[in-house]
């Protein structure tokens, strides 16, 4: 069965980094593409971006241009988000999902990022 | 980016009632390569979204007849019948045709 199991909940500082993990089992990871969505609580959901852990190709929301950096190591079929210069805005819990058919199916348990001096 | 619209916000069903959400987006879902890339999720208290209905009408392995898509171009509604207490939660559209993909804004659905 698929999943996608997150790294584990992150306390950082204003202006500092974070990546946050996501462990593919129970298909061919360099198959589908992973999606990345950001969820603040009042404010839905956001997609943030893709990437195809194939060949690396990435697609990002605008919005998220120089914040987050999507990347994949097919050796360990885990994929990525790094986010930097955090602001308190970023605080937010942040899933990972396969993509099929341009849209999650699969989602991992989510990440919960606080920025917070 | 396209703006999608569900009505109502929040709603409240007697177990074993029928009930219906709206989802209107800003621009047409048809792709150019003639799918309608709209999507319905359930996200249920304290877990990650799950997948009901994929392009506009299909059900995803394992959901429950009970669950229905329909619409086409802009208007969409997911249609529950039989509520069930698994059943509660925050419902999202998603539109997947146009870049940036984009999400409703959620509407709740707890027990009368």
């Amino acid at each position: 069965q698929v999943q996608l199991q997150q790294s584990g909940a992150e306390l950082v500082k204003p202006g500092s980094s974070v990546k946050i993990s996501c462990k593919a089992s129970g298909y061919t990871f360099t198959s589908y593409d992973m999606h990345w969505i950001k969820q603040q609580p009042g404010n839905g959901l956001e997609w943030i971006g893709w990437i195809y852990p194939g060949n690396g190709n990435t697609k990002y929301n605008q919005k998220f241009n120089g914040k987050a950096t999507l990347t994949a190591d097919k050796s360990s079929s885990t994929a990525y988000m790094q986010l930097s210069s955090l602001t308190s805005e970023d605080s937010a819990v942040y899933f990972c999902a396969r993509l099929k058919r341009r849209a999650p199916d699969y989602w991992g348990q989510g990440t919960l990022v606080t920025v917070s001096s | 980016d396209v703006v999608m619209t569900q009505t109502p916000v929040s709603l409240s069903v007697s177990l074993g009632g029928q009930t219906s959400i709206s989802c209107r987006s800003s621009q047409s879902l048809v792709h150019s390569d003639g799918n309608t890339y709209l999507y319905w999720y359930l996200q249920k208290p304290g877990q990650s979204p799950q997948l009901l209905i994929y392009k506009v009408s299909n059900r995803f392995s394992g959901v429950p007849d009970r669950f229905s898509g329909s619409g086409s171009g802009t208007d969409f509604t997911l249609k529950i019948s039989r509520v069930e207490p698994e059943d509660l939660g925050v419902y999202y559209c998603y539109q997947g045709t146009h870049y940036p993909w984009t999400f409703g804004g959620g509407t709740k659905l707890e027990l009368k």
